[in-house]
């Protein structure tokens, strides 16, 4: 089983509409970052998230990580065909931190948005 | 920011031939590399983490012989596909960390082998 699960695994809005992407972990999280891809390309890195609790904005990309650290939500408000691509979560789920370990991805989330 | 360059962007090979995949880190020092594979649609598999200097750290079901890792400096890193074949042809990406930094991702490398 996967150990960062990512919902949903596709998303197709109309633009201008919200939409939200969920990373669920039953392990606590340790470094949650959020990256962007388009197919055949690199990551682009959105967000980080450390603290239980923790919210980071930028333009209209919200990043949540729950109290617990388990799980984390990436929400985009007012949807652009400009915001489609794959998103992806990854977190370190060792106790040492992410301070030098490595990443665990979810399976991505393919987001359409149609103008 | 943090620049991280990949080359070659794609490369094709002829059955039974090595490739040779250079992730350099530009304007940081890089203590660790990952190197990851990707299939379409489908997420980031790490295969191997290398810390400068040191032998690289597989993934379980990753073959060492296969995929030949070196991170003989600070700023480079590479992954060598040996004897590669069609199953090997994927999308190779490489992540590198320096002290305290985050992670930045290479643009990716497309392998096809035919």
């Amino acid at each position: 089983s996967q150990e960062l699960e990512q919902s949903p695994q596709s998303l197709i809005v109309q633009e201008g509409k919200n939409l939200t992407i969920n990373c669920t972990s039953s392990k606590t999280l340790y470094g949650l970052y959020w990256y962007k891809q388009k197919y055949g390309e690199g990551l682009i890195f959105l967000m980080m998230l450390q603290k239980g609790g923790e919210e980071k904005s930028h333009e209209k990309i919200t990043a949540k990580l729950d109290e617990k650290k388990q799980q984390s939500s990436l929400h985009i408000t007012a949807s652009q065909p400009s915001h489609a691509g794959i998103y992806l979560c990854g977190a370190g789920l060792n106790a040492g931190g992410t301070s030098y370990g490595k990443l665990t991805f979810g399976q991505g989330t393919i987001l359409t948005v149609h103008p | 920011g943090a620049v991280v360059s990949q080359h070659p962007s794609w490369v094709i090979c002829k059955s039974g031939t090595s490739v040779k995949i250079e992730c350099r880190s530009l304007d940081f020092q890089a203590t660790t590399m990952f190197w990851y594979r990707q299939f379409p649609k489908q997420s980031l598999m790490l295969m191997a983490t290398s810390n400068e200097g040191s032998k690289a750290t597989y993934e379980q079901g990753v073959e060492k012989d296969k995929f030949l890792i070196n991170h003989a400096s600070l700023t480079l890193s590479t992954l060598t596909v040996t004897s590669a074949h069609p199953e090997d042809s994927s999308f190779y990406i490489c992540s590198a960390r320096g002290q305290g930094s985050g992670y930045t991702f290479g643009s990716g490398t497309r392998l096809t082998v035919v």
